[in-house]
């Protein structure tokens, strides 16, 4: 079984709709959790952490449930310039982490 | 925020040559750097960890003697790929932990073995 799992995709959403993806962890020590964004051909960029509260960041919802072990990541209010590859990053003990495979969203006018 | 600098951005190298790229945390010091690779349409792939002062840790399947790592101080590490061949290209990625949260990565650089 694969440290974290996350559904490809690709999702094909219009403008202003609201998408949610999630991302699926197996080790239970694992201790932070990210969501990065990558644009075509870019490096990755750190969208947000999740905490296990819940963050929200403008439109950007980050959600943790330890107990189901998953992350999700909700955007609202899609927007063409959200289109690009969300990547969801588990950190389970000192430098030992793990990226999903992406999952690419494209918005759609 | 904290910044990685990745040299060179892109690269076209003839098979059976070596290819350097560079990493530097400019405004922190990195004691343990990332090497990734992707391919396209795949997930960036964990190659390597370098660890500052010592010798790095090299995942599964990817090749020491291939892919040497050095990572002389706290600001650089390099990645040197060696007797390049065509399927050693892909999109290399380097990325050291900052000092808030998550990761940060160089832009990445793109090689092209012909």
């Amino acid at each position: 079984r694969k440290e974290v799992e996350q559904d490809p995709g690709p999702f094909n959403v219009p403008e202003g709709a609201t998408v949610a993806f999630n991302c699926t962890y197996s080790n239970s020590a694992s201790q932070s959790f990210f969501w990065y964004r990558q644009d075509c051909r870019k490096e990755p960029k750190l969208l947000m952490s999740v905490y296990s509260s819940g963050n929200e960041d403008g439109r950007f919802t980050a959600q943790l449930n330890r107990a189901s072990q998953y992350i999700s990541l909700l955007i609202r209010d899609s927007k063409l310039s959200d289109s690009a590859t969300y990547l969801c990053v588990v950190r389970i003990t000192g430098n030992q982490f793990y990226f999903g495979t992406g999952t690419s969203l494209t918005v759609i006018p | 925020g904290a910044v990685v600098s990745q040299h060179p951005s892109r690269v076209i190298c003839k098979s059976g040559t070596s290819v350097k790229i560079e990493c530097r945390s400019l405004d922190f010091q990195a004691t343990t750097m990332f090497w990734y690779r992707q391919f396209p349409k795949q997930s960036l792939m964990l190659m390597a960890t370098s660890n500052e002062g010592s010798k790095a840790t090299y995942e599964q399947g990817v090749e020491k003697d291939k892919f040497l790592i050095n990572h002389a101080s706290l600001t650089l590490s390099t990645l040197t790929v060696t007797s390049a061949h065509p399927e050693d290209s892909s999109f290399y990625i380097c990325s050291a932990l900052g000092t808030g949260d998550g990761y940060t990565f160089g832009s990445g650089t793109r090689l092209t073995v012909v």
